[in-house]
C-alpha cells in the first residue's frame, strides 16, 4: 500500500515562494501527481513526475527523488488565487492514493 | 459545460434513506471512479469501473453500491444513509491507468442528518 505524508497547513505572503513537501512509501512506483483544489471545488491536475529531477511549468515546479521517496511542489511569485489545498498523489495499478493535502493561505 | 458532471451538487437527507448520486462524462473515458473526501483524511476511493461490465470495490465500499449504466454514466448509491457518510463526494475519469491524469467532477456535498 501507500503511505503519503504532507504538511497540513502553510502560510505565505503574496509574491513569496512556498515549498510543499511530500514523502511517500509505496510497494511499486508509477510516478507522483500534484493536484490543486480550491475550497469546495474539484481537484485539478498540476504536475506528474516519473523521473528524478525538477520539472518547471510557469510559476509552479515539481521535484522528485525516487530513492528518497520524496517530492516537493514549489510555488513562486505567489498570488492570492494560489490559496488552495495541494494534494500529493501516488498511483498504484488501479487507483490514486492521496495525501491529506496541504492548505496554503496567501496573505497580502 | 463541464467534462464531468455530478448531480446533485448539494443534498441533505435523513438517516436510513436511500440516495443516489449521479455522474456523467463527455471525455469518452472508459475508467470512472467515486471518491469521498473528509477533512484531514484526503480523498478515498469507494468504487471504480474500467468499463461498463467491470465494477470493483475500492478502499471504503461498505454501505455503498454503484451502477455503470453506460460508458458515460456511473452512479453511486447509499442504500441506507448514516451520519458518518456526510462528506464531499467526487466522481473522476481517466483515459488509461492511474498514471494518467484524472478529471474530477465538481463534487456533491452530502449531509446525512
Amino acid at each position: 500500500g501507500q503511505n503519503i505524508d504532507q504538511p497540513t497547513e502553510m502560510t505565505a505572503t503574496e509574491g513569496a515562494i512556498v515549498q510543499i513537501n511530500c514523502t511517500y512509501q509505496t510497494s511499486g512506483f508509477n510516478g507522483l501527481f500534484w493536484y490543486q483544489q480550491h475550497a469546495g471545488e474539484a481537484p485539478t491536475f498540476l504536475s506528474y513526475n516519473v523521473l528524478d529531477g525538477l520539472e518547471e511549468k510557469g510559476r509552479f515546479s515539481s521535484f522528485l527523488s525516487r530513492s528518497k521517496g520524496y517530492s516537493y511542489l514549489l510555488l513562486k511569485e505567489l498570488q492570492m488565487k494560489d490559496s488552495a489545498s495541494y494534494l500529493c498523489a501516488v498511483p498504484n495499478d488501479y487507483k490514486l492514493s492521496f495525501g491529506a493535502g496541504t492548505t496554503v493561505t496567501v496573505r497580502a | 459545460d463541464a467534462d464531468v458532471t455530478q448531480t446533485p451538487r448539494n443534498r441533505i437527507t435523513k438517516t436510513g434513506k436511500r440516495i443516489m448520486l449521479e455522474c456523467s462524462q463527455t471525455k469518452g473515458h472508459d475508467r470512472m471512479y467515486w471518491y469521498r473526501q473528509d477533512p484531514g483524511l484526503g480523498l478515498r476511493l469507494i468504487y471504480y469501473s474500467f468499463d461498463v461490465k467491470d465494477i470493483n470495490k475500492g478502499e471504503i465500499s461498505d454501505g455503498y453500491s454503484v451502477s455503470r449504466q453506460a460508458q458515460a454514466k456511473f452512479s453511486l448509491s447509499l442504500e441506507s444513509a448514516i451520519p458518518n457518510q456526510t462528506a464531499l463526494y467526487f466522481c473522476a475519469t481517466s483515459e488509461g491507468g492511474m498514471n494518467t491524469e484524472a478529471f474530477f467532477g465538481q463534487g456533491t456535498r452530502l449531509t446525512v442528518v
